[in-house]
């Protein structure tokens, strides 16, 4: 199994524009995350979703931020528009459930979004 | 409101000895815990949990603690190894499918020779 897929690995946009990173989850998982990494926050949770259906989105920061799943292979999650203070290291997350308990998460290499 | 912190953002240890990464919690509702480690331009991975029915777990070099009287966890590492050298994340959830899994700010773990 190639793990959880990322891309792309780094992005370096203008504040304003349009910035959609994407994500594939392990084969098989029922359970997807998108975590932001910075250095005063550590790993934040920004939205998580289960079989496909959006389950708590309140660490998305403000309305510029949308996530989607539209299938169980495939995530979306959209800044428009970008600010600068958005650049950070987005992960996103997959895991599967067995027997109704969440196992543990295997994340991705991660987006590295620089804002300019 | 961090619901998970780890006061300490980084920790320097001199190999083979022991290493001792702490976490504490705030929200009484967690029952499992869960420890992360990351390399550069890595993602995170998995490396120990445990669940509040317990309040130690092992596996080979890494033991995890749990305090709940004291809402406090911690990571054990002995013998230090240089490989060891990485961010260590503590994360807290509910035990059920459906809760979210909230991380810690992470400790820089740095292994001397």
């Amino acid at each position: 199994d190639a793990g959880v897929i990322q891309s792309p690995r780094h992005e370096v946009t203008e504040m304003g524009q349009e910035v959609t990173l994407r994500c594939k989850p392990i084969s098989g998982h029922d359970y997807l995350f998108w975590y932001r990494q910075t250095m005063m926050r550590g790993l934040e949770l920004l939205i998580y979703f289960n079989n496909n259906v959006p389950i708590d989105d309140s660490g998305m920061p403000e309305d510029r931020f949308s996530a989607k799943m539209p299938n169980a292979s495939f995530s979306t999650l959209k800044i428009q528009p970008s600010e600068p203070r958005d650049s950070a290291v987005y992960f996103c997350a997959s895991s599967p459930s067995v027997g109704g308990v969440r196992e543990k998460l295997f994340f991705g290499s991660g987006t590295q979004l620089s804002v300019l | 409101d961090q619901q998970v912190k780890q006061n300490s953002p980084s920790l320097s240890v001199q190999e083979g000895r022991i290493s001792i990464l702490n976490c504490d919690y705030t929200n009484s509702m967690f029952d499992y815990f869960l420890w992360y480690k990351k390399y550069p331009a890595e993602g995170p991975t998995f490396l120990i949990s445990i669940s509040s029915i317990k309040d130690k777990n092992e596996d080979g070099r890494f033991t995890v603690f749990l305090n709940k009287s004291a809402k406090h966890l911690s990571l054990h590492i002995v013998p230090s190894q240089p490989g060891d050298s990485a961010v260590y994340f503590c994360a807290a959830s509910r035990y059920s499918s459906a809760s979210k899994i909230i991380f810690g700010s992470g400790t820089r773990l740095s292994i001397r020779p």
